[in-house]
């Protein structure tokens, strides 16, 4: 599985967009992109994924450089309840029995 | 639906006693999964099961043993604690074949001593 780079910690104003950034250069054409929270030492918290294309859902919009080689992770507004740690994965498609490997993460401290 | 469960939550034991973890989920997922996070880090995969009757190792698999004992239940082992195995496990499944996502379980924290 390919390495993920994310800077190890970031502040963002509450009710203003939140922009993590990951680093993915080595990826192969199967891998998909994940991202999890984890808040205050709970298990993880799946967000999104996506493989190539710009993806959106409820929680977030993950944009994913054409060349793949990087992507950011959007939180539109955030909140005093999106203060995580924030993991960028990039991982096989669900039928290779989907491994993830965590990194340290980006810690994201959303303050008012 | 209860999700991913876990017990228990806290454990302290002394080196070298044994003890099992066990976890236990109910949406009929396929594949199941056991992480160590140690503080100040991200999670590791200590073992696998990608479907009911197989297991794999993980990342860091040493001083562990895994058992699926049918779909709904994937139970850990340590056979002889040591204090390096002193850590917050968590248990994780997922449906093989329908999703994307991991559903975690709250975690067991455990010191060895």
């Amino acid at each position: 599985d390919a390495k993920t780079t994310q800077p190890p910690s970031m502040d963002c104003a509450e009710g203003r967009a939140a922009n993590l950034p990951c680093n993915h250069s080595t990826i192969s054409g199967n891998e998909y992109v994940y991202w999890y929270r984890q808040i205050h030492s709970q298990g993880p918290q799946y967000i999104i994924h996506g493989l190539k294309n710009n993806e959106t859902n409820e929680m977030a919009s993950l944009i994913i450089t054409e060349d793949r080689k990087s992507s950011t992770l959007i939180l539109p507004h955030a909140t005093l309840r999106d203060t995580a740690v924030y993991y960028c994965i990039v991982s096989q498609p669900p039928g290779s029995g989907n491994k993830l490997v965590f990194g340290a993460g980006t810690i994201l401290r959303v303050k008012s | 639906n209860a999700g991913v469960t876990q017990t228990p939550k806290f454990q302290v034991l002394k080196t070298g006693q044994s003890m099992t973890l066990q976890c236990a989920q109910d949406m009929n997922h396929n594949s199941m999964y056991w992480y160590r996070q140690d503080p100040g880090m991200g999670l590791r995969l200590i073992y696998y099961s990608a479907s009911e009757g197989t297991t794999d190792k993980g990342e860091v698999p040493n001083g562990y043993n895994v058992s699926r004992l049918n779909k709904r239940e994937f139970s850990l082992r340590l056979e002889s604690a040591a204090p390096s195995q002193t850590s917050v496990y968590f248990c994780a499944s997922s449906d093989r074949v329908l999703s994307y996502e991991q559903y975690f379980g709250p975690g067991t924290r455990l010191t060895v001593t």
